[in-house]
């Protein structure tokens, strides 16, 4: 069974700039989540989608960040303007409908300066 | 607000010897309590789980000892190897909402 694939794995943007993360959960797993952790900071929920709908986006930090899931399969996350506070690991996770344990992508670091 | 409160920060244990590692929380809405392992360059993976309606779990050397009426529970890492050497994280839910709430990490180091 194919992990979480996150990327980049990488991305070094301006501040202002527009960056597109993209995660593709593992097969079969409806639910797919983002998570971020910055630095010196806990990783903390950003939203979860069930198929292709948004379920909790109770973390989202701002209207900057959009979060999009086509077909219920992969997802994106955008972040337009970046701000140098949005710097960070970037993990998306997915699971099955009844499953609670989660599988962890290996994450994005990005940097944004 | 911290909801949840991880202790320590970093451990150093020589190896052969138990690494402890406790977690406080506030939210009692949580009802579902696991570890995460995490290695440089990864994301976290799930280590071991406990459900309040039991007070210990062990799989291996992992052990899971929860305390719902101080609202705490630890992992223990008997017999701790260099290859434990990781970042552990407590991350209590509540699965009606899903979410994971993170503790702040524990950094392992196990000396050979």
């Amino acid at each position: 069974e194919a992990g979480v694939t996150q990327f980049p794995s990488h991305s070094v943007i301006e501040k202002g700039q527009t960056v597109t993360l993209r995660c593709d959960p593992i097969s079969g797993h409806d639910n797919l989540y983002w998570y971020r952790r910055v630095m010196g900071k806990e990783i903390k929920f950003l939203l979860h989608f069930v198929k292709e709908s948004k379920q909790d986006e109770s973390g989202m930090p701002n209207n900057r960040f959009l979060a999009e899931r086509t077909g219920g399969t992969y997802s994106t996350l955008k972040v337009q303007p970046a701000e140098l506070e949005d710097s960070g690991v970037y993990f998306c996770a997915s699971s099955r409908g009844q499953n609670y344990g989660y599988t962890f992508g290996s994450g994005t670091r990005l940097t944004v300066v | 607000q911290q909801q949840v409160k991880q202790s320590p920060q970093s451990l150093i244990v020589q190896k052969g010897g138990i690494s402890i590692i406790n977690c406080a929380y506030e939210n009692t809405a949580f009802d579902y309590f696991p570890w995460y392992q995490q290695f440089p360059g990864k994301g976290p993976a799930l280590l071991i789980a406990i459900r309040p309606d039991v007070s210990e779990k062990k799989e291996g050397r992992f052990t899971i000892s929860f305390n719902k009426s101080a609202k705490q529970f630890s992992l223990h890492i008997m017999d701790s190897q260099p290859g434990d050497s990781a970042t552990y994280f407590c991350a209590p839910q509540d699965t009606g909402r899903r979410a994971l709430t993170f503790g702040s990490g524990t950094r392992l180091q196990v000396q050979p």
